[in-house]
């Protein structure tokens, strides 16, 4: 079993849908969360990064973490053309700066 | 925008040459973090550096490549005689200092390309 799994695309949905992105994973020494977002030829850019179980938002994103069923969410509300591009989630182990541990990716398309 | 930058962009090599990577962190930041990126995978943590340290670099493969981060100047990525399968992309982040668990900030990668 891979520590981190993530939904498999590639998804498609109109403009203005709610979109939600998921992510399981394995290893409860992962303490603190982020989705990146990465356009084509392009580096992964952080969009929500989280530490606790609960929920987090900003503008129309909303990241949520539940440690207890080892399970991470973002959705993307009113969605945009513009939001179409690989969505990555990622996970890191507490105490320390340490590598993180991503999921695959999905390619999320928005259609106008 | 004064993240973080790699170069060269793009890179091509003919099996048995040698790749250099460079990453300088954004402005401030002192960890520095190389991940691979193959095709239709998800990103891979390679090595952890600060300046003139390895911290971690239990994802380096044990032949051919190696990584720096001197006092002064870029980091640097090195592949010894790269073969088809080093072909990927290849991203560095950085962290500040002082903070734990910092969040990672990437640049837009060098993409190898092994002849």
């Amino acid at each position: 079993q891979k520590e981190v799994e993530q939904d498999p695309g590639p998804l498609s949905v109109p403009e203005g849908a709610i979109v939600s992105l998921n992510c399981t994973y394995s290893n409860s020494a992962f303490q603190y969360f982020m989705w990146y977002r990465q356009y084509s030829r392009k580096g992964p850019e952080l969009l929500m990064y989280t530490y606790s179980s609960g929920n987090k938002e900003d503008g129309r994103f909303t990241a949520q973490v539940d440690k207890s069923s080892k399970y991470i969410s973002l959705f993307i509300r009113d969605s945009q053309p513009s939001d179409s591009a690989t969505y990555l989630c990622a996970m890191g182990r507490a105490g320390a700066n340490s590598k993180l541990t991503f999921g695959k990716g999905i390619t999320l398309s928005v259609r106008p | 925008n004064a993240g973080v930058m790699q170069n060269p962009r793009h890179l091509v090599r003919r099996r048995g040459q040698e790749a250099r990577l460079r990453c300088s962190p954004m402005k401030g930041h002192s960890h520095v973090y190389w991940y691979r990126q193959l095709p239709e995978e998800g990103l891979k943590f390679m090595v952890y550096l600060q300046k003139e340290n390895i911290i971690d670099e239990s994802g380096m493969p044990k032949e051919r490549f190696s990584a720096e981060f001197p006092k002064e100047g870029p980091s640097i990525l090195r592949i010894q005689q790269v073969v088809r399968g080093d072909s990927a992309a290849y991203f560095c982040a950085s962290s500040p200092p002082g903070q734990v668990n910092a969040p990672q900030h990437f640049g837009d990668g060098t993409r190898l390309s092994i002849l």
